[in-house]
């Protein structure tokens, strides 16, 4: 069964609108972290956050902020006034502390952001 | 710099002829993971490696072995390549712990195609 859902395939917007990223995840651990990456065009994987599942404040981080809330397991993904380098497929994953799962990430389906100016 | 190092980041290859791509890190990491992606499909582990000589299935093994004969290092080898193998592969490494959620980081990514 899928544990991390991004129901968004792609979404597209004009530079300097805001965009959120859903991310939906599913865990019977009490401990996990939670993880957003980038991935530009060329292909690398840009680690953006970690959240515990013990830190419910969000947080923000320039023009990134996030939104984590353990009542509807969520764990979603703003950006404030893209731009065109914003442009990226953009993951979600879940890493649970239970023995079968240590150190593995699982990932949602990702997140395509096209940004035109 | 904290670096993996995945080689080669891009190759073509023909069904059957046995490829190895190398992963090394310099962080002095305890557990070191291969991924593949897939459109649609987000990445998905291979293999894991917990130390040195101790290596398990992640969600996808099938054509694939590794094997960790130095804490830096962490080789995917595929015996006899098929097409279905065409992926975006990513190494990546971490200190390890159980429950200790540490960052994971990955290598830049090879990119194979088997043809």
């Amino acid at each position: 069964a899928q544990k991390v859902t991004q129901a968004q395939t792609e979404i597209s917007v004009v530079e300097k609108e805001d965009v959120t990223l859903d991310c939906v995840y599913e865990t019977r651990d009490t401990t996990y972290y939670l993880f957003w990456y980038k991935q530009p065009p060329s292909g690398e994987l840009v680690f953006l956050i970690r959240r515990n599942s013990f830190d419910e404040q969000n947080e923000i981080s320039g023009r990134y902020s996030w939104n984590f809330q353990k009542s509807t397991s969520s764990f979603n993904f703003t950006i404030t006034a893209s731009q065109v380098v914003d442009s990226a497929v953009y993951f979600c994953a879940l890493s649970e502390a239970s023995t079968d799962s240590w150190g593995k990430l699982q990932f949602g389906a990702g997140t395509q952001v096209v940004v035109t100016p | 710099e904290a670096q993996v190092t995945q080689n080669p980041r891009y190759l073509i290859t023909v069904t059957g002829k046995k490829l190895t791509v190398t992963c090394s890190q310099n962080m002095n990491h305890e557990y070191m993971s291969w991924y593949r992606q897939d459109p649609g499909l987000g990445l998905r582990q291979i293999y894991y490696s917990m130390n040195v000589e101790v290596t398990d299935k992640g969600d996808v093994p099938e054509g694939y072995k590794v094997s960790r004969k130095e804490k830096r290092n962490f080789p995917l080898i595929l015996e006899s390549p098929s097409p279905n193998q065409t992926s975006l592969y990513f190494c990546a490494s971490s200190l390890g712990g159980k429950g200790s959620g540490n960052t994971i980081y990955f290598g830049e990514g090879s990119w194979l195609t088997v043809v």
